[in-house]
């Protein structure tokens, strides 16, 4: 199974900060990497895939990039809306599989 | 719009079964492969089982790999999980999500719409 390795596990922000999320995967992926937010009670919301490809009606704030087994997330200018839980996930194979979820909290 | 309800969680003993449905709505159902996901109490992800459109495939985690089966019924436009031979390990909300794929020969993995999810709580 790909294992997918998140950091940091939590980060505190304020509104305006720039966040960067990074994922590793224990091999290459290929393109076959996307990013999930959650917010609490609610199901994830698909927010990236293929990398960088921003999912429709997704703000232009977010965006992914890198390549083989690193890959980052980066929200330009967090929002209040933003604090929220972001997950990575492999769809390179199956299982697909999960990183373990950075919290963003509010500093 | 896209929905997803999924139904039939609760509380049962190990050992024990359940089978959960989830109804969809606002999509060609019969064009998208399905997942289910789930998620522990600790707040970690992990998929769980996907059928493929027409339902000739089917993949699934190694942890529930013989205990639980997928299936689907295109003309109601609903997915099924049967669960047997519960763990207190299988505790969790499952939901079930539509691959964003309508590509019948594969790329799929990318999900993007989810249910609310059910609740699945596995005790004595």
């Amino acid at each position: 199974d790909i294992q997918m390795a998140q950091s940091p596990s939590s980060v505190s922000a304020s509104v305006g900060d720039r966040v960067t999320i990074t994922c590793r995967a224990s091999q290459r992926i290929g393109s076959w990497l996307a990013w999930y937010q959650q917010k609490p009670g609610k199901p994830p919301n698909l927010l990236i895939y293929a990398i960088s490809t921003l999912q429709s009606g997704v703000p232009s704030r977010f965006s992914g990039s890198g390549s083989g087994t690193d890959f980052t997330l980066t929200i330009s200018s967090l929002q209040p809306e933003d604090f929220a839980t972001y997950y990575c996930q492999q769809a390179h194979s199956f299982p697909l599989t999960f990183g373990g979820g950075t919290k963003v909290e509010i500093k | 719009q896209v929905q997803l309800v999924e139904s039939g969680g609760g509380v049962v003993q190990p050992g024990g079964s359940l089978r959960l449905s989830c109804a969809a709505s606002g999509f060609t159902f019969g064009s998208y492969a399905l997942h289910w996901v789930r998620q522990t109490p600790g707040g970690g992800l992990e998929w769980v089982a996907m059928i493929s459109n027409g339902g000739s495939r089917r993949y699934y985690a190694d942890s529930v790999k013989g205990r639980f089966t997928l299936s689907r019924d295109n003309s109601r436009s609903t997915l099924y999980v049967q669960m047997d031979s519960l763990k207190p390990d299988d505790t969790a909300v499952y939901y079930c999500a539509r691959d964003r794929s309508s590509n019948p020969t594969g790329g799929w993995g990318y999900l993007d719409y989810w249910g609310q999810g059910t609740l699945v709580a596995v005790s004595s």
